[in-house]
């Protein structure tokens, strides 16, 4: 499984973008980036996916690298709400049967 | 709401016991999956389901069984319990069974607190 790395904490101001990185440098070409986050303890929550195109949802961005060895995930409004700790996890299918290998994640505080 | 639900939502029990969690998956969703989430453990990936066959299994342990019915709902099983088996255990669903693609994404329920004394 290819192995992520993220910075173990960040801030970011109220009202302004949250740009969160994430490292996979030995990704292979038919994994997916997928970006879930979990506030307090509970469950985790999904925020996007992409493969190789930079994906945009109601909740945030995600632009891949050309070589798909990086990722960021933008929230474009981080509100306090966001806090939460992020995870950014690259996830292998088929024989693997989909399951997703959590790290240690990036803890973002939202401050006002 | 993820539309997954989990029961109960707080347990406690004594070491030696056994405890039964059980998972709703979204409706139309064939896979479930379980994961637990310790203090010095991260969460990890315990087992997955589909359509009430065995699919995929992680670092879990003996001790530990689970099985998806019919309605496909799934339980998973904790015996012989110890202090260590504290934890917070989550359930998530998907529609697939891992081809990958929208199809695939795991959505997950509030989880269960299982605190061992």
């Amino acid at each position: 499984d290819a192995k992520t790395t993220q910075p173990p904490s960040m801030d970011c101001a109220e009202g302004r973008a949250a740009n969160l990185p994430c490292n996979h440098s030995t990704i292979s070409g038919n994994e997916y980036v997928y970006w879930y986050r979990q506030i307090h303890s509970q469950g985790p929550q999904y925020i996007i996916h992409g493969l190789k195109n930079n994906e945009t949802n109601e909740m945030a961005s995600l632009i891949i690298t050309e070589d798909r060895k990086s990722s960021t995930l933008i929230l474009p409004h981080a509100t306090l709400r966001d806090t939460a700790v992020y995870y950014c996890i690259v996830r292998a299918f088929y024989n693997q049967g989909g399951k997703l290998i959590f790290g240690q994640g990036t803890e973002l505080s939202v401050k006002p | 709401d993820s539309g997954v639900t989990q029961t109960p939502k707080h347990l406690i029990t004594a070491t030696g016991q056994r405890v039964t969690l059980r998972c709703s998956p979204r409706s139309g969703d064939l896979s479930v999956y379980w994961y637990q989430q310790s203090l010095d453990q991260g969460l990890q990936f315990l087992i997955q389901y589909y359509n009430g066959e065995e699919r995929a299994k992680g670092n879990i342990l003996e001790r530990f069984s689970a099985q998806q019915f019919p309605d496909l709902h799934s339980e998973l099983n904790l015996s012989s319990l110890e202090l260590g088996d504290s934890a917070l255990y989550f359930c998530a669903s998907s529609f697939q069974q891992g081809q990958g693609g929208n199809t695939d994404t795991q959505y997950f329920g509030p989880g269960t607190r299982l605190t061992v004394l």
